[in-house]
């Protein structure tokens, strides 16, 4: 079974500071990645996700995220974080063979202080 | 464009009574369906998927069932709620593919409080 790890559990911030956000999987075969953000008050969105090809991803707001699968991890990144930028961060991941469930980590809350 | 809703949008409920939390999908037919439940700290479980009508599956163990009686509504009920059902409730939606390449999309969640 596949499973996450964020080990960053809450995150404190200047704005204009650079952001990653680790994120590890386990599974042995071929995954797709996915980076949602829950914004104070709003729906789950999704920031961005990974299937093939390019394992540099851009996402909405100037994030990205790197896939490398030597490591298993799939790091959010944003140069220069704002205050609109506190949320709280899920990275997820499923197999991608057939019909697989996503499976999420636990999530990292974002402080940004203006 | 496909939208989800789902309600009501708080709930606060005694312990032993019964649930209903509604779940449904417009714009698009056929969908995947899932509930999840959010707990503070502990990221999102899976609860139930369901890839059709009358099909689903159950994922943990625990007071809580799930019905699809339409195609695009997904319901998450009990018959008798505990206080640890309290929590933030989530529907999520995917297209039905073949392979795992579905994103899922939320909906704007339930919270629960049982007292």
């Amino acid at each position: 079974a596949q499973s996450v790890s964020q080990h960053n559990h809450h995150v404190i911030l200047s704005e204009a500071a650079s952001l990653e956000l680790g994120c590890n999987y386990s599974y042995g075969g071929t995954v797709n990645l996915f980076w949602y953000v829950q914004y104070p008050g709003q729906h789950l969105q999704l920031l961005l996700k990974y299937f093939s090809g390019d394992p540099l991803v851009k996402g909405i707001k100037g994030f990205e995220a790197e896939f490398i699968k030597s490591k298993f991890s799939f790091n959010l990144r944003k140069p220069s974080v704002q205050w609109s930028d506190t949320a709280e961060y899920f990275c997820a991941v499923n197999a991608n063979t057939g019909f697989q469930k996503l499976v999420f980590g636990t999530g990292t809350r974002l402080l940004v202080s203006p | 464009s496909q939208t989800i809703h789902q309600w009501p949008a708080t709930l606060v409920q005694p312990v032993g009574s019964p649930l209903s939390l509604e779940c449904t999908v417009e714009g698009t037919s056929n969908p995947n369906l899932y509930w999840y439940r959010q707990a503070a700290g502990r990221g999102l479980q899976l609860l139930f998927y369901s890839i059709g009508i009358d099909q689903i599956s159950s994922e943990v163990p625990q007071n809580l069932s799930a019905s699809r009686p339409q195609d695009r509504q997904f319901i998450l009920s009990s018959k008798k709620l505990l206080l640890s059902d309290s929590g933030f409730y989530l529907c999520a939606w995917s297209v039905a593919r073949k392979r795992g390449t579905d994103t899922q999309y939320f909906g704007p969640g339930t919270r629960l409080t049982v007292l």
